[in-house]
C-alpha cells in the first residue's frame, strides 16, 4: 500500500537558517505530492504541490522536488523566520486506480520551531 | 467566500456515546473527505462521499459512517465511542471535475472521550 515516511522530529532553528525537511514515500503508479502546514488549533493549508516526475513546487519560499528515482520530495527553505514555526506534513495521493483517487495518506508530521 | 466549515468546535463524550460531527463544504465543491487525526500523528483517511454516497472507505471499523446530503455538506457519525476515538476529526472538500482535485480542509473538531 501507500506510506509517507518523513524525518523524525521535532526541529528547532534560528531565524535565518536553512530548512531542509526529509520525506520519501511508497506508493503504487505515479502518486501526486503535497506539503501541508498546520498551524496551532488550526486545520491543514497546502504549502505546495508536485503532480510529476521532476516538477517544483514552491510557494512562501519554500520549495519541495518530486524526484522518482530517490521517491523522496524534501522540503527546503533558504531562510526560515519565527512566523514558520508550525507542523509540516507530506502527503502523496495515488493515480494508480480510480478507487483510490481523492484519498491523500499522510506521513506522521514534523514540528518545526524557529527561535529569534 | 466561505472556505470549509466544521461544527461542533470541541467535543466532550463519554465511553458507549454516539456522536455526530457536521462539515460544510468550500462554495463550489462536490466531493467531501473525512480524516481522523490523532494526537501527535499524521491524518488518516476514513472515508469520502461523492453524489451523496460513500465512494472510497479507509481502514476504520463500521461504527464510523457517515452522509452527505443534496446541498453536499456531510456528517460523520461514530457510534459507541471508545477511548481511542479521540482525536481531532478532519474534514476536506473538493470539486470533482477539476483537473486538479486540491482538497481544502477545515479548522476540525477536536473530540475528546472520557
Amino acid at each position: 500500500g501507500n506510506s509517507v515516511t518523513q524525518m523524525e522530529g521535532p526541529v528547532t532553528l534560528s531565524e535565518e537558517a536553512f530548512l531542509t525537511i526529509n520525506c520519501t514515500y511508497t506508493a503504487t503508479g505515479y502518486p501526486s505530492l503535497f506539503w501541508y502546514v498546520q498551524y496551532p488549533g488550526e486545520g491543514l493549508q497546502l504549502l505546495l504541490k508536485a503532480t510529476k516526475a521532476d516538477d517544483k513546487g514552491s510557494n512562501k519560499g519554500f520549495e519541495a522536488t518530486y524526484r522518482k528515482e530517490t521517491t523522496s520530495f524534501h522540503l527546503e527553505k533558504g531562510s526560515v523566520q519565527v512566523s514558520d514555526s508550525a507542523v509540516y506534513f507530506c502527503a502523496l495521493r495515488s493515480r494508480a486506480g480510480g478507487t483510490s483517487y481523492g484519498k491523500l495518506t499522510f506521513g506522521q508530521g514534523t514540528i518545526l520551531t524557529v527561535h529569534p | 467566500d466561505a472556505g470549509v466549515t466544521q461544527s461542533p468546535t470541541h467535543l466532550i463524550k463519554t465511553r458507549g456515546q454516539q456522536v455526530t460531527l457536521r462539515c460544510s463544504p468550500k462554495s463550489g465543491h462536490d466531493t467531501v473527505s473525512w480524516y481522523q487525526q490523532a494526537l501527535g500523528q499524521g491524518p488518516q483517511f476514513i472515508f469520502q462521499y461523492y453524489e451523496e454516497e460513500e465512494r472510497q472507505r479507509g481502514n476504520f471499523p463500521d461504527r464510523f459512517s457517515g452522509h452527505q446530503f443534496p446541498n453536499y455538506s456531510s456528517e460523520l457519525n461514530v457510534n459507541a465511542l471508545l477511548l481511542g476515538d479521540s482525536a481531532l476529526y478532519l474534514c476536506a472538500s473538493s470539486f470533482q471535475s477539476s483537473s486538479y482535485n486540491e482538497q481544502f480542509f477545515g479548522p476540525g473538531t477536536r473530540l475528546t472521550v472520557l
